[in-house]
């Protein structure tokens, strides 16, 4: 079974840092690219970053860029993102996504996500 | 960045109905146009991806269409596991999502 299960969150102060973990089973990761895709509390799906299979290819939303560094360790099957700077507006769920093959960004596999919340 | 929108915002069904939901693009995508359904508090699930290709494991009262910048995702026959809000999403450049339709019960 394709599960992959989030962890890292938790509150964090305005200007703070938080790591995120994602630990992947059920599949090859190495196959995948793999992206990070957040949900703030009642809003839409925002795509965050994504890195490909082998980590040499790395992609990071626009908005976000110089903040965040996305990361992978096929041999332990994880996935990671590194946030600094944070504020309020990345208070969200974060999902770690499968990718899938021979699709292009088509998420076909979440994570239940692990909540981020940036406050004073 | 593609924008994407949806159409309507929220609808009411029941179960058993045809519901029909509408996504378009800032620019053409051409078939490169996925839907997903999110259940209240769980994470997304893909229903269609190519614009039309249904994802394996997912019912096929569920069916996707379009290209270049107008799209559809029609659910034949409305069951309760669908109420919920669905999100199209573009993957012809960086993705972006749509704002979500939300079908509740009527």
């Amino acid at each position: 079974e394709v599960q992959m299960v989030e962890s890292g969150g938790g509150l964090v102060q305005p200007g703070g840092s938080l790591r995120l973990s994602c630990a992947a089973s059920g599949f090859t990761l190495n196959s995948h690219w793999m992206s990070w895709v957040r949900q703030a509390p009642g809003k839409g799906l925002e795509w965050v970053a994504n890195i490909g299979p082998d980590g040499s290819q790395k992609t990071y939303a626009d908005s976000l860029k110089g903040r965040l560094t996305i990361s992978r360790d096929n041999a332990k099957n994880s996935l990671n993102l590194q946030m600094n700077s944070l504020r309020a507006e990345d208070t969200a769920v974060y999902y770690c996504v499968r990718q899938h093959v021979g699709a292009k960004t088509v998420f076909d596999y979440w994570g239940q996500g692990t909540l981020v919340t940036i406050s004073s | 960045d593609i924008q994407m929108t949806q159409s309507p915002s929220s609808l009411s069904a029941s179960v058993g109905d045809r519901v029909t939901i509408t996504c378009r693009a800032s620019q053409s995508i051409s078939t490169h146009l996925s839907w997903y359904r999110q259940k209240l508090g769980k994470a997304p699930e893909l229903l269609i991806y190519a614009a039309s290709s249904l994802q394996s494991g997912v019912p096929s009262r569920f069916s996707g269409s379009g290209s270049g910048t107008d799209f559809t995702l029609t659910i034949s026959c409305l069951q309760p596991e669908d109420f919920a809000t669905y999100y199209c999403q573009q993957s012809y450049s960086d993705p972006t999502f749509g704002p979500g339709t939300k079908v509740d019960i009527k």
